[in-house]
């Protein structure tokens, strides 16, 4: 079966620092892999998909994120954190061929201090 | 805009109330899915849909049903609502199942 997990419920960073948010997963076959964020009172909004073509995949506002099969993992990192990017961020799975079903992780909350 | 609509926003209801929670989008899309989120627990799949007429269980689907008559509309139904129905709900579409766009929510309380 297929799982998500995220590491980090809570991540707090500074305005202009890295910022990294961890997640493994778990899969038989080889999965797309999604990052959604949702900003408060907000719906998901897509940032970034894995989908077996480049393992370093760029997303919107400077997000990207490295998929490794032999560590089962596709973190989500930004060189510079902005005030804006506060939000709750999820890792997300699809079997293979099964688009119709989204696995979320539980979500990371990111907090960004001036 | 291509977007996701569903109303309402926020509703609260007492337990046993039928109510309808309606999922609309202007994209075409082949597939629907409703979810729920509640804290700590991510998002869980209630119901989803790859075309009209065809839809099939999620992971939580006891105390839901849905409908898919049109390609574009996809409402939740809550026959009898119960306060552990009270949860944050998103509505998704997406072409293929590569990457969803999600509405924006409605906060159901069941009291």
């Amino acid at each position: 079966a297929q799982s998500v997990t995220q590491l980090d419920s809570h991540v707090s960073v500074s305005e202009g620092t890295p910022v990294l948010l961890r997640c493994n997963y778990s899969s038989s076959y080889s999965p797309s892999l999604f990052w959604y964020v949702q900003h408060p009172n907000k719906g998901l909004q897509l940032l970034l998909k894995y989908t077996s073509a480049a393992t370093l995949v760029k997303g919107i506002n400077g997000f990207e994120a490295e998929f490794k099969k032999s560590e089962t993992s596709f973190h989500l990192t930004k060189p510079s954190a902005h005030m804006s990017d506060a939000a709750e961020y999820f890792c997300v799975v699809t079997p293979f061929g099964g688009y119709n079903k989204l696995i979320f992780g539980a979500g990371t909350r990111l907090a960004v201090h001036p | 805009e291509a977007q996701v609509t569903q109303n309402p926003r926020y509703l609260i209801t007492v337990t046993g109330k039928k109510l309808t929670v309606t999922c609309s989008q202007n994209m075409n899309h082949e597939y629907m899915s409703w979810y729920r989120q509640d804290p700590g627990l991510g998002l869980r799949q209630i119901y989803y849909s790859m075309n009209v007429e065809v839809t099939d269980k999620g992971d939580v689907p006891e105390g839901y049903k849905v409908s898919r008559k049109e390609k574009r509309n996809f409402p939740l139904i809550l026959e009898s609502p119960s306060p552990n129905q009270t949860s944050l709900y998103f509505c998704a579409s997406s072409p293929t199942g590569d990457g969803y766009t999600f509405g924006s929510g409605t906060r159901l309380t069941v009291v």
